[in-house]
């Protein structure tokens, strides 16, 4: 069974900190995403890795997929209030179908 | 972009009775879309995948008869609790993919909280 290991499960920095969360496996994906999840909604996709290596930002938000695609990491820096959430990896299995959630990244950001 | 609309949004019944989900894909086809279940401060649990006009997958440990799955068309995907109890109260998400290819991300509705009285 192929799983995704999400650290620190919880993470509270105040305004201005920079700080990484960490998707590992011992699978290889063909493919990753994050998600960021608010409370009483649906998670929303933030980005898409595919190629290992790869480096992707969105503003002040840096994601990486390992060399050999097992793991992703996500950095925000000068983290802000608006960056609270619970921040989810995922990716899909061996058989590309479903897709594997890790346990899931909880940041508050106090102002 | 791609949008999955769930209705409703809150939704409260007592013991017993039974409740109706519904999953849309507004702007795309979805053969297949995933109902997933989250416990508070929880990840996102695969309940099973919906197959449009065949029987839906359940994954290990969720039972078929008490999670109705029904994916009629292209386009809507209804998950039915029945006999609700107190500990099925939780927040029911459905998700598509968008793309068509087996590892295009996954769209999200905005879940359900199904409270159990």
């Amino acid at each position: 069974t192929q799983l995704l290991e999400q650290s620190p499960q919880f993470l509270s920095i105040q305004e201005g900190e920079n700080l990484t969360v960490y998707c590992n496996s011992s699978s290889v994906f063909s493919s990753l995403q994050w998600y960021r999840q608010e409370p009483g909604e649906g998670p929303v996709l933030l980005v898409t890795v595919v190629t290992g290596g790869e480096v992707k930002k969105l503003k002040r938000l840096t994601f990486q997929f390992g060399d050999a695609r097992k793991d992703s990491s996500l950095h925000i820096t000068a983290a802000q209030p608006g960056d609270t959430g619970l921040y989810l990896c995922a990716g899909a299995d061996t058989g590309g179908f479903k897709t594997i959630f890790g346990a899931g990244t909880r940041l508050f950001v106090k102002a | 972009g791609a949008v999955v609309s769930q209705h409703p949004s809150r939704v409260i019944c007592k013991s017993g009775t039974s409740v109706k989900i519904e999953c849309r894909s507004l702007d795309f086809q979805a053969t297949t879309m995933f109902w997933y279940r989250q416990f508070p401060k929880q990840s996102l649990m695969l309940m099973a995948t919906s197959n449009e006009g065949s029987k839906a997958t359940y994954e290990q440990g969720v039972e078929k008869d008490k999670f109705l799955i029904n994916h009629a068309s292209l386009t809507l995907s209804t998950l039915t609790v029945t006999s609700a109890h107190p500990e099925d109260s939780s927040f029911y998400i459905c998700s598509a993919r968008h793309g068509g290819q087996m590892n295009s991300p996954l769209h999200f509705g905005n879940g359900t909280r199904l409270t159990v009285t």
